[in-house]
């Protein structure tokens, strides 16, 4: 049961254009969602967050939206460079659950962003 | 400010030999500790959390084991391993209390033949 979803395997992107990359989940207790960015042989690194309480957090380039009703949330990348290349991962977790998840993270399968020059 | 060390980078072992990989956490107490399986072309999977020292959550059944003899320090272990155990490792932290993000180690790449 695959509760976390990112249905584009990959995105392709010119440089200074807007990168938008999407996740869907299904478990309606995830009340905390990140994404995490990975390049090869190397672990994810954190990039931002969003707790369901709010629809938007912004950091730099770097936005989160979160739309509860849709079970949908997006990273947009503005303006995209070639250093954004890598594979973009969404997570979440269900942090009230029972008490607390004790940080655990239900990953997506991944976007793979190609930022062309 | 936290580091999180993982080794070895890659290992190479043949079926029926037995693994351990170790991960330790520095400037932090008390984290919570995880460990994850990339398989390839596929998300991260949760394989263990340790929220201290000597208490361990499966979260798939395995044929890993993992250990916490230390606060800082998280061991992933395997008396015999399997082709199927051939992934991408990675052990992570987070603070106590697990509302934060995790943070992850530079992984181990695992490759069983």
């Amino acid at each position: 049961d695959q509760q976390v979803k990112q249905n584009s395997p990959s995105l392709s992107v010119q440089e200074g254009r807007i990168s938008i990359l999407n996740c869907d989940y299904t478990n309606s207790m995830f009340d905390y969602f990140l994404w995490y960015k990975k390049y090869p042989a190397e672990g994810p690194t954190f990039l931002i967050s969003i707790s369901s309480i709010k629809d938007k957090n912004e950091d730099g380039r770097f936005t989160v939206f979160l739309n509860k009703s849709a079970k949908h949330l997006s990273l947009h990348i503005v303006p995209s460079q070639p250093g954004d290349s890598a594979v973009y991962f969404c997570a979440a977790s269900a942090r009230k659950a029972g008490g607390t998840s004790y940080g655990k993270l239900t990953f997506g399968q991944g976007t793979i962003l190609t930022v062309h020059p | 400010s936290q580091t999180i060390h993982q080794w070895p980078a890659t290992l190479v072992q043949p079926v029926g030999s037995p693994l351990s990989l170790e991960c330790t956490v520095e400037g932090t107490s008390n984290p919570n500790l995880y460990w994850y399986r990339q398989a390839a072309g596929r998300g991260l999977q949760l394989l263990f959390y340790s929220v201290g020292i000597g208490q361990i959550s499966s979260e798939v059944p395995q044929n890993l084991s993992a250990s916490r003899p230390q606060d800082r320090q998280f061991i992933l272990s395997s008396k015999k391993l399997l082709l199927s155990d051939s992934g991408f490792y990675l052990c992570a932290w987070s603070a106590p209390g697990g509302n934060t993000e995790a943070f992850f180690g530079q992984g181990t790449r695992l490759t069983v033949v």
